[in-house]
């Protein structure tokens, strides 16, 4: 099946700092790719949608200067975290639509970055 | 503005024991996708409902959907112990896109 590998899994960095997030997909063709943060024993939220070759399109109220989307080619996209401060710490996860023999067959998740500013 | 409501957003529930979890949207829209969420793990996909009276089956778990109604239910057959997680559901933002809207969740627990 489609999947997607994200790395890092956790990481801990300085305020100040920037981390940066990959979403790879595999063995398929990921034209667009959502990325979502989690906080602890919260929903989902979408943050933005990044599409191979344009800019992102960023939900309200997220900073498109803070977190740099880059999907430069059709198996990897790239979330980095500027400026991280602790309020930034949270469960960030990519999430590529799937189709199967041409038909929308679902969305595959990666595995999630758990983001600790300190 | 698009809401996803699950309830009830806790559960605890006996091993053996059924029970329905609700997911109420407040938009059009003619599908809808179950996820299963494990503790500090992202999400495993459980079931795509593409159109009204859609109901699918994989084990213990049963989904169905009425667009009428704007409802889904996750329905849960003598419940074991490794179905404890939290559940979502998610639909689209608007008909026709491909940005979904997550559902609060709901987190399931069953006791051994």
């Amino acid at each position: 099946g489609a999947v997607v590998s994200q790395h890092p899994s956790w990481v801990i960095c300085k305020s100040g700092t920037s981390v940066k997030i990959e979403c790879r997909s595999l063995d398929f063709q990921a034209t667009t790719m959502f990325w979502y943060r989690q906080f602890p024993k919260q929903s989902l939220m979408l943050m933005a949608t990044s599409n191979e070759g344009s800019k992102a399109t960023y939900e309200q109220g997220v900073e498109k200067d803070k977190f740099l989307i880059n999907h430069a080619s059709l198996t990897l996209s790239t979330l980095t975290v500027t400026s991280a401060h602790p309020e930034d710490s949270s469960f960030y996860i990519c999430s590529a639509r799937v189709r199967d023999r041409g038909f929308l067959s679902g969305y595959t998740f990666g595995s999630g970055t758990r983001l600790t500013v300190v | 503005e698009l809401k996803v409501e699950q309830n009830p957003l806790f559960l605890s529930m006996q091993e053996g024991k059924n029970y329905t979890i609700y997911c109420n949207y407040s938009t059009t829209s003619d599908r809808l996708y179950w996820y299963r969420q494990d503790p500090g793990k992202s999400l495993e996909s459980l079931f795509v409902l593409l159109s009204n009276g859609a109901v699918k089956q994989e084990g213990r778990l049963m989904a169905s959907l009425d667009t009428k109604a704007r409802l889904s239910t996750l329905h849960i057959t003598a419940a074991v112990h490794d179905l404890s997680a939290t559940y979502f559901c998610a639909v689209p933002y608007t008909s026709g896109t491909y940005k979904y809207i997550f559902g609060t969740g709901t987190r399931l627990k069953v006791l051994a």
